[in-house]
Formats: C-alpha cells, sequence, structure tokens
C-alpha cells in the first residue's frame, strides 16, 4: 500500500529483552516522527527525523530508547532492556514536509508492545 | 503540565444532529491545529487543520473554529453519522524547528442512529 507501514503490529517480550520496532514511511517523504500512546492518553512525541538527520530526540524517555533511520526511508525504533512502563503503541508518522512547516502527518496502524 | 486539553472524555450525540467536541490549549506558540480521527486498532487519520491567521476552515461535513483569544478550538460534525463514531484527537504544533504535534487525551464520540 502507499501508506505507512509498521512491523510488527503486536510484540510481547519479557522484561529486560531488547526489541526493534520498524516503520516504513510514505516513499519521498522528508519527514518521520515517533510517538508513544499509553493506554488512554494521547499520543506523546519521541523523536524526529528529517531525511537521516535526528533533528529532535527530545521526547525520548530514557537512554535506553534509540532511533535511527541511516537512508533517510526506513526507521528503527529500539528499546533496551525493556521494563512494564514501555508497554504502550508505538506510533510512528510521515510528513511531506520539512522543518517547521505546516502540513498533516500520515500515521502508521502502531506496534503495540506489551512487556511482561 | 498538559498544553492541549480535551476536557470531555466521552461524547454521544443522535444522527443527524451536531457533534461538537472541544479542546483548550495553554501554550500560546502553539499557531497550527489538527484534528485526527482514530478506529480502533488503526493509527490516526487526519480529518482537518487549521493556522492560527484564521479562525474557521469547513471540509464538508467538518469545521473546525478557532478561538486563538481564549486558546479554544472546536470540531463541528453536521449532520452526525454513525461511522463518525471514533475517537477524536485535537493535536498542536509551534513555532519551533520541527513540526512535531502535542496532543489531547482524545475524546470518544458516539453517535446513535
Amino acid at each position: 500500500g502507499a501508506g505507512v507501514s509498521q512491523s510488527p503490529r503486536y510484540k510481547v517480550a519479557k522484561r529486560g529483552q531488547d526489541v526493534a520496532l520498524r516503520c516504513d514511511p510514505i516513499s519521498g517523504h522528508v519527514s518521520l516522527f515517533w510517538y508513544q500512546q499509553a493506554l488512554g492518553q494521547g499520543p506523546e512525541f519521541l523523536t524526529y527525523f528529517q531525511n537521516e538527520a535526528q533533528l529532535d530526540k527530545s521526547g525520548l524517555p530514557s537512554d535506553r530508547f534509540f532511533a535511527e533511520r541511516p537512508e533517510g526511508s526506513v526507521s528503527t525504533l529500539k528499546i533496551q532492556r525493556t521494563q512494564q512502563e514501555d508497554s504502550a503503541v508505538y506510533l510512528c508518522a510521515s510528513s511531506s514536509q520539512r522543518g517547521g512547516a505546516k502540513t498533516e502527518a500520515f500515521f502508521g496502524q502502531g506496534t503495540r508492545l506489551t512487556v511482561v | 503540565d498538559q498544553q492541549v486539553k480535551q476536557n470531555s472524555p466521552s461524547l454521544s450525540v443522535q444522527e443527524g444532529r451536531i457533534s461538537i467536541l472541544n479542546c483548550d490549549y495553554t501554550n500560546s506558540m502553539f499557531d497550527y491545529f489538527l484534528w485526527y480521527k482514530k478506529y480502533p486498532a488503526e493509527g490516526p487519520t487526519f480529518l482537518i487543520s487549521i493556522s492560527s491567521i484564521k479562525d474557521k476552515n469547513e471540509d464538508g461535513r467538518f469545521t473546525v473554529f478557532l478561538n486563538k483569544s481564549a486558546k479554544h478550538l472546536s470540531l463541528h460534525i453536521v449532520p452526525s453519522q454513525p461511522g463518525d463514531s471514533a475517537v477524536y484527537f485535537c493535536a498542536a504544533s509551534g513555532t519551533g524547528a520541527n513540526s512535531k504535534l502535542t496532543f489531547g487525551k482524545g475524546i470518544t464520540l458516539s453517535v446513535r442512529p
């Protein structure tokens, strides 16, 4: 399809395990965002890429969280030594505009991470 | 400290009537506002947006109103349809180096047939 694709859709991890979540943005989209949505809450910003450059990682909750977009297309969000509070839906969004340009972002279906 | 607030967690309206979803914000640096709609097990989908230089934007059955002095915006859906039943998120972006969104908690709209 032509939309934002995320995999896996669901992930169950044992506490302490490392996980990697993948995002395939819409082809040609310059901007890519990761958000975390806890149950009953709105999505919260984690990090932002413009092409391959990670311009803002102010929302990453700890140094256990790491994101990359090495070729400016596919992105991976990695969480090391997962903890129960990491359980959430992780949403990826992409946008055709750069930086502060105002336009809508298109979201993927998300990856639901459950840490047991 | 919630910068975007959707104080009503749910709203139920009769099919054919108007749905009014409210949103308040505290950060005066926000200059672009969006509404997203979310069905269960899906990601949010963009619905409508408004720039701070406008006070109204209309797209079919959906109209967003912005009152900058009150830091308040609202989404009007008229007429409401059962397929509109979903969670609606209000979101805002500011003048920073990226257009990251700050979301409210969402409001669950139920349209009764």
